[in-house]
């Protein structure tokens, strides 16, 4: 198992702000992911987070707007840049625990809940 | 975009078993099935995943129908606490590039 401490929980934020998000796992861990939910909606994945290499994207979202840190296999950090109102969403990340069996559970953080205003 | 097809809502009483379904007709055959579920203002929580064999854990079982194109999740005795949006899931090995795309789910709501 895996335990994820995400920070901050909640913020409310001024449009054109940035915000930084931390992801704290309490194991190493090879695969991080970070995930948009938007109000009422299910979960978007946002981006793939492998420490040594750069972030991998899905379609829709941009390294410019979401650039992604991963200095080590505990920790990773999404900013959410030059915010606007439609980036009001909850942020989650995920891990998916190093195993040998080739598939395995996802643990998820409580997420980050922003407000941008 | 998600490769299964689940109903928006569904009611069970408290007591009975929940049987949530789930149609993944372009399954391929190193794919996995998983279901989580996302209690309001929570993160999802893993429940079961299976390939190809029925599966059972303390929170539910996993039943895979032999052609693989659909399963469905059990709760066997719903508790209010289980009233959650529940996804099911299709995805390979996470480390041959499998993800977790997540659908629209179902709103299982439990009621006394």
């Amino acid at each position: 198992s895996a335990v994820i401490s995400q920070k901050p929980s909640r913020d409310i934020c001024q449009r054109g702000t940035s915000l930084t998000i931390q992801c704290q796992v309490d194991s190493q861990v090879t695969m991080m992911f970070w995930y948009r939910q938007q109000p009422g909606q299910s979960l978007t994945l946002i981006a793939t987070a492998n420490q040594g290499s750069e972030a991998t994207y899905e379609s829709g979202f941009v390294i410019d707007k979401f650039p992604i840190s991963r200095p080590n296999l505990t920790f990773s950090t999404l900013t959410v840049s030059n915010m606007s109102p439609e980036d009001s969403s909850i942020y989650l990340c995920s891990v998916e625990p190093d195993s040998l069996t080739l598939n395995t559970e996802a643990f998820f953080g409580q997420g980050t809940r922003l407000t941008v205003v | 975009d998600a490769k299964t097809t689940q109903p928006t809502s569904m009611d069970c009483a408290e007591g009975r078993a929940a049987n949530l379904p789930c149609n993944h007709s372009t399954i391929s055959g190193n794919e996995y099935v998983y279901w989580y579920r996302q209690i309001h203002s929570q993160g999802p929580q893993y429940i079961i995943h299976g390939l190809k064999n029925n599966e059972t854990n303390e929170m539910a079982s996993l039943i895979i129908t032999e052609d693989r194109k659909s399963s469905t999740l059990i709760l066997p005795h719903a508790t209010l606490r289980d009233t959650a949006v529940y996804y099911c899931i299709v995805r390979g090995a996470y480390n041959q590039g499998g993800k977790l795309i997540f659908g629209q789910g179902t709103e299982l709501s439990v009621k006394p």
